[in-house]
């Protein structure tokens, strides 16, 4: 199956800094969309991302199919972004039946 | 709320007892998603349903394990005869039709005693 990893593993932060999160995968994909855990656990959708760039406030991404990488990019960093941000592919278009990477843990410190 | 909803958020139960676990998806959407949270394995998809129908549960263990999403009601995923390691979070998640962007309920926290 298709592989995903993501780098770095963790990361730790001041409050105010910017990062980037990247997200390599083996095969081409017609889905990929980046998820941030909380520490509460709940998954939730930060980008359907699958080629482009998209921006949400504080965040943006990048997903370049052709070279099967995306990129996270947080700025300006808050101690409410803290937690483990996944990256999530599927080759099948249409599919959600998404394959996970290991994510990268966050910790930003005021 | 008109977002995935999940019950229990919490499930305890002793080896060899039966876990149900309920989704009701996000308004307008028919496609339903089951994953798990396993502490050293991350997050991995179980199984893939529409209403009356099993797409892909490639990812379903082959025993003890089963989901149906009925015409009427929430999608249950069923755990006969619990082990311990069945102790995981498990998130029930959905698209609409022809979309592949998948949105997360806040899902259940099963403990096996």
């Amino acid at each position: 199956g298709i592989q995903v990893e993501q780098s770095p593993p963790d990361l730790i932060l001041q409050e105010g800094a910017n990062s980037t999160l990247r997200c390599n995968f083996s095969d081409s994909v017609n889905n990929l969309q980046w998820f941030h855990q909380n520490p509460w656990g709940q998954l939730i959708n930060l980008f359907y991302i699958p080629s482009g760039t998209k921006q949400n406030g504080r965040l943006s991404a990048t997903t370049v199919a052709t070279e099967r990488y995306s990129l996270l990019y947080i700025s300006s960093s808050q101690t409410t972004d803290s937690g483990v941000y996944f990256c999530a592919v599927e080759r099948r278009s249409g599919y959600s039946t998404l394959t996970f990477g290991k994510g990268t843990m966050l910790l930003v410190s005021p | 709320n008109a977002g995935v909803m999940q019950n229990p958020r919490h499930l305890v139960r002793r080896r060899g007892q039966e876990a149900r676990l309920r989704c009701s998806p996000m308004k307008g959407h028919s496609h339903v998603y089951w994953y798990r949270q396993l502490p050293e394995e991350g997050l991995k998809f179980m199984v893939y349903l529409q209403k009356e129908n099993i797409i892909d549960e490639s990812g379903m263990p082959k025993e003890r394990f089963s989901a149906e999403f009925p015409k009427e009601g929430p999608s249950i995923l069923r755990i006969q005869q619990v082990v311990r390691g069945d102790s995981a979070a498990y998130f029930c998640a959905s698209t609409a039709i022809g979309a592949g962007e998948l949105f997360f309920g806040e899902g259940s926290r099963l403990t096996v005693l």
